[in-house]
């Protein structure tokens, strides 16, 4: 079946403006995640949606970051007045269980920003 | 807090060479535990996952690991790499209960060479 897509696979912005970020998760996948992969690291955690509940933004770098999952599916990232420092990869991934730590999580292609 | 540490940002082998990429953990809290692997222009994909029972978990193209909860560690190997093998990879864990977000390191990058 299908996977997670992300959409645009890239995107260029002029600093200070706002970008927004598209994630289909796996159909009937609960929860869904997102990650910020600078280059040459490994992805660091944004937010975590379980359906249409944001239940952990922790990771969200600033208030200029913003996401959400009205319909507990599709989901946005929003990241207003772009920096330099926000050009990274945005990776999603969803998985099929609400609860328990050992459910896998399936990545998307992820999203290169790039901000100049 | 959860950290990972993967100490080699880089492993070049030759083909059919043995490789080991290591990780490292810290974690006061039991964790479950996984390698991604990241092919060129492609998203994560796991690769394998110690969540509970034998210490060795193996992968259906040859890869193995084994938690070692003494050492912390949970090293990826293949006895014979291939081409195909050249890849980022990823040693990550995750909380039995509570924050279900993944802790990464920050990566290996095998390249096999012919």
């Amino acid at each position: 079946g299908a996977g997670v897509s992300q959409s645009p696979r890239y995107k260029v912005a002029k600093r200070g403006q706002d970008v927004a970020l598209r994630c289909d998760p796996i159909s009937g996948h609960v929860s869904l995640f997102w990650y910020q992969q600078a280059l040459g690291q490994g992805p660091e955690f944004l937010t975590y949606f379980q359906n249409e509940a944001q239940l952990d933004k922790s990771g969200l770098p600033s208030d200029r970051f913003f996401a959400e999952r009205p319909e507990g599916s599709v989901s946005t990232l929003k990241i207003q007045r772009t920096q330099q420092e926000d050009s990274a990869v945005y990776l999603c991934a969803s998985s099929p269980l609400a609860g328990g730590g050992a459910d896998t999580q399936y990545f998307g292609p992820g999203t290169r920003l790039t901000v100049l | 807090a959860q950290s990972v540490t993967q100490l080699d940002s880089q492993v070049p082998v030759f083909e059919e060479a043995p490789v080991e990429l290591r990780c490292n953990y810290s974690s006061s809290v039991s964790v479950y535990l996984f390698w991604y692997v990241q092919y060129p222009n492609q998203g994560l994909q796991l690769l394998l996952k110690y969540l509970s029972g034998s210490t060795l978990v193996e992968s259906i193209n040859g890869f193995e690991a084994e938690f070692n909860k003494s050492q912390t560690s949970f090293h990826l190997r293949k006895p014979s790499v291939h081409i195909s093998d050249t890849a980022e990879y990823f040693c990550a864990v995750r909380k039995y209960t509570g924050r279900r977000a993944l802790t990464f390191g920050s990566g290996t990058r095998l390249q096999v060479q012919p």
